[in-house]
């Protein structure tokens, strides 16, 4: 099972929305609303902004709002700031085998 | 506050048998499912398996042949076991709660398979 294709990077300014894709196929993304997404800081652990597509865990900004259509998922983070500087990684389950697999990453870099 | 805790040896040489105990603190281990994720120095994010308190497991077909997760209700920990390392295994080993969704994780270890 291969990975999750999400852009290498995204770049926005400070106030703006960015959005970042994850693209599957009908047997992982586009057949099931279990698309996970995270923010990674540089050395720090892996933190969940969005679990089942659309939802947020308690705690996280609502400058985070995930979506899906088709195969592809979507995380988008409004008002952009600085803290937001970081990698993330989508996640989806897969009837191929049953499992989970992550997407490729992406570097979110905020000018 | 549900916390993990990985704990292990930092270096295995190659062929040997790469072991991790994550220890569950702040919460019962006899629910829920329990991951293990590593993370290559540099790279992304990959999963490796899971298993419920039932007993229930599940691996990365990538990984199966050499992985064993198991469970151990009376220390509230859980396991990992990956046979025959290689250097392409040196990462930093996650284990989190859940299946498909981690929200608590642990700090994370380093484990370098180097002779």
């Amino acid at each position: 099972q291969s990975a999750l294709t999400q852009p290498a990077s995204v770049c926005g300014s400070p106030g703006q929305s960015i959005t970042i894709s994850c693209t599957g196929t009908s047997s992982d993304v586009g057949g099931y609303n279990y698309v996970s997404w995270y923010q990674q800081h540089p050395g720090k652990v892996p933190k969940l902004m969005i679990y089942d597509v659309s939802n947020r865990p308690s705690g996280v900004s609502n400058r985070f709002s995930g979506s899906k259509s088709g195969n592809t998922a979507s995380l988008t983070i409004s008002g952009l700031q600085a803290e937001d500087e970081a990698d993330y990684y989508c996640n989806s389950y897969t009837s191929s085998s049953s499992h989970y697999v992550f997407g490729t990453g992406t570097k979110v870099t905020v000018l | 506050q549900v916390q993990l805790q990985e704990s292990g040896p930092g270096l295995v040489k190659p062929s040997e048998t790469l072991s991790l105990t994550c220890t569950v603190s702040g919460g019962s281990i006899s629910d829920y499912y329990w991951s293990w994720i590593r993370q290559p120095p540099g790279k992304g994010l990959e999963w490796i398996g899971y298993i419920h308190y039932s007993g229930t497991t599940n691996y990365n077909p990538s990984l199966k042949s050499r992985v064993t997760i198991s469970l151990d209700t009376s220390r509230n920990e859980f396991s990992l076991e990956l046979t025959s390392v290689t250097a392409a295994d040196t990462a930093v080993y996650y284990c989190g709660r859940g299946a498909g969704w981690w929200y608590y994780w642990g700090q994370g270890t380093l484990v370098t398979v180097s002779s």
